[in-house]
């Protein structure tokens, strides 16, 4: 089983939309979680971090839920900008920061 | 602007020969960074963790004698790919560890990505 396991998409939603991706983590001892964000043939860059309480910024909301081993990333009112790949990374405890990724959901906001 | 600088952003090379790639820290020292490998629609993979002024430490089937990782400095790790083969051709990240505010509050800064390509 992978470490970390993401929809496997392709998404394409409309401006506009409302779109959720989901995430589920094996590892129980997995502390911190985010989502970043990586254009084609770029670096990812860090979307937000996923806290317990849930956490909203903007038009993005991000949820953990440690009993399941999910988190989820909701984007509301896409635009075009919005399309990129979206991926899941969990960090193991310790000082050792690994982080690990899930391998990405493509969203394509369509005009 | 960017953080950590990785160089160069493309290389084609011919097969057996050696790729190198910086990557440095601009603004903060990096006493670990680390690097990634990330093949078409699939997710980074981390290869091996630079630890400046001593011995890389390398994922899992990485073999260590084929990238070789210099941590020499502490705001600059090296990635050489020796003898490079098609099947070695990917996108290439390094990543590099701010602990300026603490442990608690360390920051990830990615480079922007080498694209290699072995002919």
């Amino acid at each position: 089983r992978k470490e970390v396991e993401q929809d496997p998409g392709p998404f394409n939603v409309p401006e506009g939309a409302t779109v959720a991706f989901n995430c589920t983590y094996s590892n129980s001892a997995s502390q911190s979680f985010f989502w970043y964000r990586q254009d084609c043939r770029k670096e990812p860059k860090l979307l937000m971090s996923v806290y317990s309480s849930g956490n909203e910024d903007g038009r993005f909301t991000a949820q953990l839920n440690r009993a399941s081993q999910y988190i989820s990333l909701l984007i509301r009112d896409s635009k075009l900008s919005d399309s990129a790949t979206y991926l899941c990374v969990v960090k193991q405890g310790g000082s050792g920061s690994r982080l690990t990724f899930g391998e990405g959901t493509q969203l394509t906001v369509n005009p | 602007g960017a953080v950590v600088s990785q160089h160069p952003s493309r290389v084609i090379c011919k097969s057996g020969t050696s790729v190198k790639i910086e990557c440095r820290s601009l603004d903060f020292q990096a006493t670990t960074m680390f690097w990634y490998r990330q093949f078409p629609k699939q997710s980074l993979m981390l290869m091996a963790t630079s630890n400046e002024g001593s011995k890389a430490t390398y994922e899992q089937g990485v073999e260590k004698d084929k990238f070789l990782i210099n941590h020499a400095s502490l705001t600059l790790s090296t990635l050489t790919v020796t003898s490079a083969h098609p099947e070695d051709s990917s996108f290439y990240i390094c990543s590099a560890r701010d602990r300026t505010g603490g442990i608690t509050n360390e920051k990830l800064f990615f480079g922007s990505g080498t694209q290699l390509s072995v002919l």
